[in-house]
């Protein structure tokens, strides 16, 4: 069975400083999908960074970018320049099919 | 152009009575997925649905939770006999046709408090 784990429960980080997030999962596919989503205190979900599995290329969104690394399963996400709107939960996700695995999460911080 | 719409927002059952959450899925998308969020937690899937037809529902519960997806109208999660558990933010999404790596696009999630 698929798991994703988020290996830090809460994180800070200065304002304008960049920061990563962990994220490592489980799979014996080859051919998958891994996002990064955004809750913010309004609890919406908001899709931040995808990834596709067969593409080495690390995938960047403006400030967003992921570093994934297939062989060990590891697909972190830095945020570049942290903004007080960066402040929410992050949900790292792995997609092989139809349903979404997520994990529990990590609630990030900002420091003005 | 609309997004997933969730209705209601917020809802209130007291113990014992049924609990309707409505979803209607972003314009051209045919597949419409459930998942649950308790406190503190990640989403957890529980249904994925086309258009009449049940796909995966092996992260529903077998007793008191239902869900449809009908020809016309919006897809309904129902579940019976609410008890103090059921307490959580329930978020539809939706994906198009050919979705296979697509995103999912998430509603705003409805709030599902039990008295």
């Amino acid at each position: 069975a698929q798991t994703v784990t988020q290996s830090q429960p809460e994180m800070s980080v200065q304002e304008a400083e960049t920061v990563t997030l962990s994220c490592t999962y489980d799979t014996s596919e080859s051919d998958y999908y891994l996002f990064w989503y955004k809750q913010p205190p309004s609890r919406q979900m908001i899709l931040v960074i995808r990834q596709e599995a067969y593409k080495q290329q690390n995938a960047t969104e403006n400030r967003f970018s992921v570093n994934f690394q297939k062989a060990a399963k590891s697909f972190s996400l830095k945020i570049s320049d942290s903004q007080l709107g960066d402040a929410a939960m992050y949900f790292c996700a792995y997609r092989r099919d139809d349903k979404i695995i997520f994990g529990k999460g990590t609630r990030l911080h900002i420091l003005p | 152009n609309a997004g997933v719409m969730q209705n209601p927002r917020h809802l209130v059952r007291r113990r014992g009575q049924e609990a309707r959450l409505r979803c209607s899925p972003m314009k051209g998308h045919s597949h419409v997925y459930w998942y649950r969020q308790l406190p503190e937690e990640g989403l957890k899937f529980m249904v994925y649905l086309q258009k009449e037809n049940i796909i995966d529902e092996s992260g529903m519960p077998k007793e008191r939770f239902s869900a449809e997806f009908p020809k016309e109208g919006p897809s309904i999660l129902r579940i019976q006999q609410v008890v103090r558990g059921d307490s959580a933010a329930y978020f539809c999404a939706s994906s198009p046709r050919e979705a296979r790596g697509q995103p999912q696009h998430f509603g705003d999630g409805t709030r599902l408090s039990i008295l």
